[in-house]
């Protein structure tokens, strides 16, 4: 079974709107953690937030927030105030703190933002 | 500070040939990983290190890859006999203990023609 899943191939935002970025992830594990890398054309993935597991409250960073919903499994992300520059891909990643080190990505979503 | 560099950034190879790619962590990094990036999918994991151990080579798809990091720093990925399917983004990515959060490198393009 795939431990991340985005659903959202692509995805359209008009400039200065919030956009949500769908992500679920399958784990046994108590303990883990969520995040999201933003990968431009230029190919680099840069980290943009963590959510852990026993995280109570949602992260945020910026225009970025988590939306992390345990029960649901799932951790989408929400980018508010979208600028021309946030067109790029989009992973969802998962790391268990039980077993190895790596991280588990989803396939991306491409979003495009509409001047 | 200085990011993690990887070079070359392109390598194009004849099949049969063998490649090294060079990955440089920041400095201080403890963990270094290297993921394979196949065009349109997500990064997946080939293997990790711990200063010099490597402790995880489980997402190394054949004995054709090889990775090394003999001083604790600076890493080599070699793939020998490279094949067509080979052909893909090898990423580099370096973590501090401190914090869960991996750091990536631009990447090498692989082409294998």
């Amino acid at each position: 079974a795939q431990k991340i899943t985005q659903t959202q191939p692509g995805m359209f935002v008009q400039e200065k709107e919030a956009v949500t970025l769908d992500c679920t992830y399958d784990t046994s594990d108590q303990s883990y953690g969520l995040f999201w890398y933003k990968q431009p054309s230029s190919g680099e993935m840069i980290f943009l937030i963590y959510q852990g597991s026993y995280d109570e409250q949602n992260a945020t960073e910026g225009r970025y927030s988590l939306n992390f919903q345990k029960a649901r499994k799932s951790a989408n992300l929400v980018i508010s105030a979208s600028q021309l520059g946030d067109s790029a891909m989009y992973f969802c990643a998962m790391r268990e703190f039980t077993g190895a080190n790596n991280l588990f990505f989803g396939t991306g979503t491409r979003l495009t933002v509409i001047p | 500070g200085a990011g993690v560099s990887q070079s070359p950034r392109y390598k194009v190879a004849k099949r049969g040939q063998d490649v090294a790619l060079r990955c440089d962590p920041i400095s201080g990094h403890v963990s270094l990983f290297w993921y394979q990036q196949a065009l349109g999918q997500g990064p997946e994991f080939l293997t990790y290190f711990q200063n010099e151990a490597q402790l995880d080579k489980s997402g190394l798809p054949s004995d054709r890859f090889f990775a090394e990091r003999p001083e604790g720093s600076v890493s080599t990925l070699k793939i020998q006999r490279t094949q067509q399917e080979d052909s893909a983004v090898y990423l580099c990515a370096s973590n501090h203990l401190a914090g869960p959060e991996q750091y990536f490198g631009p990447g090498t393009r692989l082409t294998v023609t």
